[in-house]
């Protein structure tokens, strides 16, 4: 079975840092680019981050560039999220997904996500 | 960043007929090089994670019924459920992956009446 599995998520106070992991089985993991994209309590889907199949270009939304920090080890099969100086906005479920294409050169952020993690919930109060 | 609008934001249809979602980027996601547009469409059940539904515009993803179809293109997209079914009950999202950061549109929830 093709599929994401997350784990990481945590209650957390503000200004501490966590990191969130997601692994692949049932298929060639380090063919494909890893996204993450986070849905805020009650709301919509958010795009924050991808790394592509060779690690060689990563990306960024511009609400969490500086404080994420994507990376992943192919031999693990797993992707993994930095998250630094958490505030309460950062409080969300957050989702890995996966790439649906083999795209390169220019290409290799932009595919539709077909493989969802079940998510990880992030929360943070004080 | 491209800006994606979707309407409506909420959508009551009949068990049996036809719901039509829009989907407006702010700028053309048609890549000439290829003639694609980059538009998916998912569908999220309550509780559940996104699934793909529709890429490209128009080509469906594996195993989704051919009840849910999708068009357009350059900047204005539709998705298309017909025969409405108890299941199809969920908020449905546009997808723009023509450049980073990609973006989403808001969200249209789908209810049974």
């Amino acid at each position: 079975e093709v599929q994401l599995v997350q784990s990481g998520g945590s209650f957390v106070q503000p200004g501490t840092s966590l990191t969130l992991s997601c692994t692949g089985s049932g298929f060639t993991f380090d063919d494909y680019a890893i996204h993450w994209v986070r849905q805020a309590p009650g709301k919509g889907l958010e795009w924050i981050s991808v790394i592509s199949w060779n690690s060689a270009r990563m990306d960024y939304a511009d609400s969490v560039r500086g404080r994420f920090a994507i990376s992943r080890d192919n031999g693990k099969n797993s992707v993994y999220l930095q998250i630094y100086s958490l505030t309460s906005d950062d409080t969300a479920l957050y989702y890995c997904a996966k790439g649906s294409l083999r795209s390169g050169g220019n290409q290799v952020l932009l595919q539709p996500f077909d493989i969802w993690g079940q998510g990880s919930v992030v929360t943070v109060s004080s | 960043d491209i800006v994606m609008t979707q309407s409506p934001d909420s959508l009551t249809v009949s068990l049996g007929e036809r719901a039509t979602i829009n989907c407006k980027s702010s700028r053309s996601l048609l890549y000439g090089v290829n003639n694609r547009n980059y538009l998916a469409w998912y569908q999220q059940r309550p509780g559940q994670p996104p699934r793909l539904l529709i890429y490209w515009a128009s080509t469906r993803e594996s195993g989704v019924p051919d009840r849910f179809s999708g068009s357009g293109s350059g900047t204005d997209f539709t998705l298309t459920i017909s025969g409405l079914q108890a299941d199809d009950v969920a908020v449905y999202y546009c997808h723009q992956f023509f450049s980073t950061p990609h973006t989403f549109g808001q969200g249209t929830k789908l209810e049974i009446k």
